[in-house]
């Protein structure tokens, strides 16, 4: 089992739509917590980070961590097709020097 | 964006080749990382480096080895190219293990 898991995908939706991408994970220890946006043929770039459990806002995005159950949330509002690209939840521990990430979500916004 | 290149952006090469790519970054960062991309993995850690000439495994470093003899250079070598070794390569940076990292353009290898 990895240690992040992240459904592929495909999801896709209309534009204005609220959307819902999340992941589980297995390891206890982690305590930081990523969204990386991801468009084809680029790099990932950062979206969200996030330490502890909550919610944490930027503009449309909400990143939401719950501890106790091991859920990571990333909430879009008002989708735009510009969001049309993968996204990768990452974590890490205290003590550990690399981050583990999920396998991504593919997402399209249709105009 | 953060400072990051990779060189070359992309290679096609045969079996059994070495090959090496190249990371440079411009903002003095102490933690490097190389990644590799494959669909259905997302993205695997190769090797990282904490500092000049400090390097460690990551979980798919096999066929690997890096180098970093200056801060601003991180080096990834495969000795022996093999055809499961064509991927997506990134290269990432961080000033601090818990820090977010920053990616680079990747670095696209075929190998026939």
């Amino acid at each position: 089992q990895k240690e992040v898991e992240q459904d592929p995908g495909p999801l896709s939706v209309p534009e204005g739509a609220i959307v819902s991408l999340n992941c589980t994970y297995s390891n206890s220890a982690f305590q930081y917590f990523m969204w990386y946006r991801q468009y084809s043929r680029k790099g990932p770039e950062l979206l969200m980070y996030t330490y502890s459990s909550g919610n944490k806002e930027d503009g449309r995005f909400t990143a939401q961590v719950d501890k106790s159950s091991k859920y990571i949330s990333l909430f879009i509002r008002d989708s735009q097709p510009s969001d049309s690209a993968t996204y990768l939840c990452a974590s890490v521990s205290g003590s550990a020097r690399q981050l583990t990430f999920g396998s991504g979500t593919q997402l399209t916004v249709l105009p | 964006d953060a400072g990051i290149t990779q060189s070359p952006r992309h290679k096609v090469t045969e079996t059994g080749t070495p090959v090496t790519l190249r990371c440079h970054q411009t903002e003095n960062h102490r933690y490097m990382y190389w990644y590799r991309q494959d669909p259905g993995h997302g993205l695997r850690l190769i090797h990282y480096s904490y500092g000049v000439k400090d390097t460690d495994k990551g979980e798919v470093s096999d066929g690997y080895s890096v180098s970093r003899s200056k801060t601003e250079d991180f080096l990834l070598t495969l000795e022996s190219a093999t055809s499961s070794q064509t991927s997506v390569y990134f290269c990432a940076i961080s000033a601090n293990q818990r820090d977010e990292q920053y990616f680079g353009p990747g670095t696209r290898l075929t190998v026939t």
